[in-house]
């Protein structure tokens, strides 16, 4: 398994700022990955974070919104950009420790955005 | 494209009653199958998982057998736990290579509440 550390836990931020995320794991993974959960909601993949290269955006998310960098294989960050309420959700990274190995969580970040 | 449905909740049970959670899935090629537990105010965590068909993943008491026949991985308990109040989400990964592969689809996730 791998252990994974997430910044900040949680915040409360305010209409038009941007907020970014940290992921540190323990050791180097082959893929790393970000999510979002709404309130009371399931899983959504945002993007994965490539090392070296620009993101993989799921259908949906953009960059200029959701900025990612991944500049080695122990650490990836996730911006929320122009925040509006709507992004007030919890946001998962997860990794990938080695190919078909099983994916683990982070222990998310709670947003608030007022 | 893939897809998770698991019932609909939420779940109240009785210490000690047996739990069953559905979950059924669509995907292209053969999935893992994978089930994670979110206590509240916390992350993900693994729960359980199976990678062919047939395999049975167990941890804490919680079994689910990967049954392609029927593209099920329902999650039974024998007898539930106050502690085991949470909420449960199945999902898949594709194994199939190309751009789905390593990407977690998860069921829309069932709230269980046990009470003493």
């Amino acid at each position: 398994s791998a252990v994974i550390s997430q910044k900040p836990s949680r915040d409360i931020c305010q209409r038009g700022t941007s907020l970014t995320i940290q992921c540190q794991v323990d050791s180097q993974v082959t893929m790393m990955f970000w999510y979002r959960q709404q309130p009371g909601q399931s899983l959504t993949l945002i993007a994965t974070a490539n090392q070296g290269s620009e993101a993989t955006y799921e259908s949906g998310f953009v960059i200029d919104k959701f900025p990612i960098s991944r500049p080695n294989l122990t650490f990836s960050t996730l911006t929320v950009s122009n925040m509006s309420p709507e992004d007030s959700s919890i946001y998962l990274c997860s990794v990938v420790p080695r190919r078909g190995a099983t994916q683990y969580f982070g222990p998310g970040t709670r947003l608030t955005v007022l | 494209g893939n897809s998770v449905t698991q019932m609909e909740g939420p779940v109240t049970l009785s210490e000690e009653a047996f739990l069953t959670i559905n979950c059924t899935y669509t995907a292209t090629g053969y999935p893992s199958l994978f089930w994670y537990v979110q206590y509240p105010g916390e992350g993900l965590q693994l729960l359980l998982k199976a990678t062919k068909a047939d395999d049975k993943g167990s941890n804490k008491g919680f079994e689910a057998t990967y049954r392609k026949e029927t593209t099920s991985f329902h999650l039974e308990k024998g007898s539930v736990q106050v502690s085991d109040s949470a909420v449960y989400f199945c999902a898949l990964v594709s194994n199939a290579g190309g751009t789905s592969y390593g990407k977690l689809t998860f069921g829309q996730g069932t709230i269980l509440t046990v009470h003493p």
